[in-house]
């Protein structure tokens, strides 16, 4: 089984501003990695993933994270937040060589002021 | 290409009588995801289905949750005798694949017992 950890439940930060929200995961086995975001009364869309090669991923709206496998993290980063990206943050994982289902941290509420 | 669609996006039921929270796929999309959403939570795994085959219910309650995803026709998400604790957002993702492929998210149904 695995889990993951959202440190932060919340972080408020200024526009324009660099943000990192943290997240750890614990498996036995080798995992996928995934960022959602879920913006207030709608669906999850996902941000970035990370299934093998480079540890620096790419995603939509400038954001990106890096996967450490020896500190089982995943945190996802942007270096200058705007406030449309006020939001709901999910880190998620999936099981290598197993069924899809997703795994989900807490959540990390990005709050960007003006 | 339409997304993931649920209905209803709400529901209100009163304590003891049932829930019926339909999810259509994405097209050409045959593995479906039920996740609940409790109050300022994460989401949690319910059930995984491929068309008419249940490939993982490892999430769900044993009594009163039941989930169906016929040959044709909406994958259906059944609780019957709702309670208080069933208040929840309900989504459903769906997947071309397994094995890390992207889930794509409805926008949920909003179930409130009274």
């Amino acid at each position: 089984a695995q889990s993951v950890t959202q440190l932060d439940s919340q972080v408020p930060v200024f526009e324009e501003a660099p943000v990192e929200l943290r997240c750890n995961y614990s498996s036995s086995v080798s995992v996928y990695l995934f960022w959602y975001v879920q913006y207030p009364n709608q669906g999850l869309q996902l941000l970035l993933k990370y299934l093998s090669g480079s540890t620096l991923v790419k995603g939509i709206n400038g954001f990106e994270a890096e996967f450490n496998k020896s500190q089982t993290s995943f945190h996802l980063r942007k270096p200058s937040v705007h406030i449309s990206d006020t939001a709901e943050y999910f880190c998620a994982v999936s099981e290598q060589n197993a069924g899809n289902m997703l795994t989900f941290g807490g959540g990390t509420r990005l709050m960007v002021k003006p | 290409n339409a997304g993931v669609m649920q209905n209803p996006r709400h529901l209100v039921r009163r304590r003891g009588q049932e829930a019926r929270l339909r999810c259509s796929p994405m097209k050409g999309h045959s593995h479906v995801y039920w996740y609940r959403q409790l109050p300022e939570e994460g989401l949690k795994f319910m059930v995984y289905l491929q068309k008419e085959n249940i490939i993982d219910e490892s999430g769900m309650p044993k009594e009163r949750f039941s989930a169906e995803f016929p040959k044709e026709g909406p994958s259906i998400l059944r609780i019957q005798q709702v309670v208080r604790g069933d208040s929840a957002a309900y989504f459903c993702a769906s997947s071309p694949s397994s094995g890390g492929s992207e889930q794509f998210f409805g926008p949920g149904t909003r179930l409130t017992v009274l």
